[in-house]
């Protein structure tokens, strides 16, 4: 079957590096996805890595390590409006209609 | 451009009535899919489609039904709603080809009480 294991919770100051961590467990492995979400609102897209590697978009990176089954969101000069929930996902490549496989999400929580 | 939009916002059902949730995209997306997310549970795939008249069940699919009689909706039907069935429902959709990311989009999010 497929897993994904990710922290329930982080804490952090504001101006702070956060690093979310992500490990996975899937056949068919295509890529890892990073979702946020506010409280009370919809996901909303971050990151996406198909390789191994860092990705960077401004204040947030992602990391993949395929052979290790891993990867990480990193999110640096930590604001206030960072406080969500963070999901890590999967495309596998074995799931119809490329619908993606959710972890249990990361409620990060920043405070000044 | 609406995106994605879901209706109703809130609902509040009694155990054993129906009701049909609505979602709807403006992106001329192939792919459409309906989640549930319950607190620690992430999202779950309860139904999925990969184009107009085309439907199939994804995780937690049992307890639901789904039509996509138009490539713009995707509709999610409770037919004997149970309290399990408490939950946020979101729709998503996604363009179709196999370019990178994959991003999907979500609607809004549909609150189910059932009591």
């Amino acid at each position: 079957g497929q897993s994904l294991e990710q922290p329930s919770e982080v804490t952090a100051v504001e101006g702070a590096i956060v690093q979310i961590n992500c490990t996975y467990q899937t056949s068919g492995f295509y890529g890892l996805s990073w979702y946020q979400q506010h409280d009370g609102g919809a996901p909303t897209f971050l990151s996406y890595n198909g390789l191994d590697g860092l990705e960077e978009t401004g204040r947030f990176s992602s990391f993949l390590s395929r052979s290790d089954s891993y990867g990480y969101l990193l999110l640096q000069e930590l604001q206030m409006k960072d406080s969500a929930s963070y999901f890590c996902a999967v495309r596998d490549r074995w799931q119809a209609g490329t619908a993606l496989i959710f972890g249990k999400g990361t409620t990060l929580s920043v405070s000044s | 451009n609406a995106g994605v939009t879901q209706t109703p916002k809130f609902r509040v059902l009694k155990t054993g009535q129906s009701m049909t949730l609505l979602c709807a995209q403006d992106m001329n997306h192939e792919y459409m899919y309906w989640y549930r997310q319950d607190p620690g549970m992430g999202l779950r795939l309860i139904h999925y489609s990969v184009g107009e008249g085309t439907t199939a069940k994804g995780e937690v699919p049992d307890g639901y039904n789904v039509s996509r009689l138009k490539k713009q909706n995707f509709l999610l039907g409770l037919e004997s709603a149970a309290p399990s069935q408490t939950s946020v429902y979101f729709c998503a959709s996604r363009q179709t080809g196999t370019s990178e990311p994959y991003e999907q989009y979500f609607g809004p999010g549909t609150r189910l009480t059932v009591t």
